[in-house]
């Protein structure tokens, strides 16, 4: 079945440095979500990419889809304490509107 | 507010029992999902429905079993066939099925003693 893996796993930062999350599906996909989870949260809805090579940038976080359509990453400019969470994308399986969540990136930010 | 709302927020159940987790939303929502999250896992999909008195099974719906009655309300049932069913679950709706933007409850941690 449709797979969407996300690397790394674990990611600890020292706060102001970058970060980067991959989101990577074993099929093409329509669209692509990115959501965050802060530590015994729930997941919150940060942007939705449609178009093959798209970039959208939220202050410092920038999110892009692949040409292909079936990567994604989430890059994090200066990364700060109140970033830290699991940072997941979805996409929807092909053939039908289920969204699959990818495994999800842990960010841990040392202060 | 407009939002959506799970209760309880911890549930204990003795192995053997079935439970029911509530899902209520009041955005108006055709499509609503369940999920369920491991410790440090991501999210699998168990049911979801696109409108009244229709769901579908996700990924893992083996020993669950879901409603849908009334378009606000997606309520869970985690029946004694499910063999680990100690998770967090969480519920989500969206606008429709069309790729739209899903918001989430606060969730259900269950617990089996």
């Amino acid at each position: 079945g449709q797979q969407v893996m996300q690397i790394p796993q674990y990611q600890h930062v020292q706060e102001g440095e970058d970060f980067t999350t991959y989101c990577n599906s074993s099929t093409t996909l329509s669209n692509i979500q990115w959501y965050k989870q802060r530590p015994g949260g729930h997941p919150v809805f940060l942007i939705q990419l449609v178009k093959s090579g798209e970039v959208k940038k939220q202050k410092r976080l920038t999110f892009q889809f692949g040409e292909a359509k079936k990567n994604s990453s989430l890059h994090i400019t200066a990364t700060q304490t109140t970033d830290v969470g699991t940072y997941f994308c979805a996409g929807p399986t092909s053939g039908t509107y289920k969204y699959i969540f990818g495994t999800g990136t842990r960010l841990k930010v040392l202060a | 507010d407009g939002g959506i709302t799970q209760s309880p927020k911890y549930l204990f159940r003795k192995e053997g029992q079935n439970v029911t987790l509530s899902c209520e939303q009041n955005l108006n929502h055709d499509a609503m999902y369940w999920y369920r999250q491991d410790p440090g896992q991501g999210l699998r999909l168990i049911y979801y429905s696109q409108i009244v008195n229709d769901f579908q099974k996700g990924d893992i719906a083996e020993g669950y079993s879901v409603s849908r009655e009334k378009k606000e309300s997606f309520p869970l049932t985690v029946t004694s066939a499910q063999k680990n069913p100690t998770a967090f679950y969480l519920c989500a709706s969206s606008i429709d099925l069309m790729g739209a933007e899903a918001f989430f409850g606060q969730g259900t941690r269950l617990t089996v003693v």
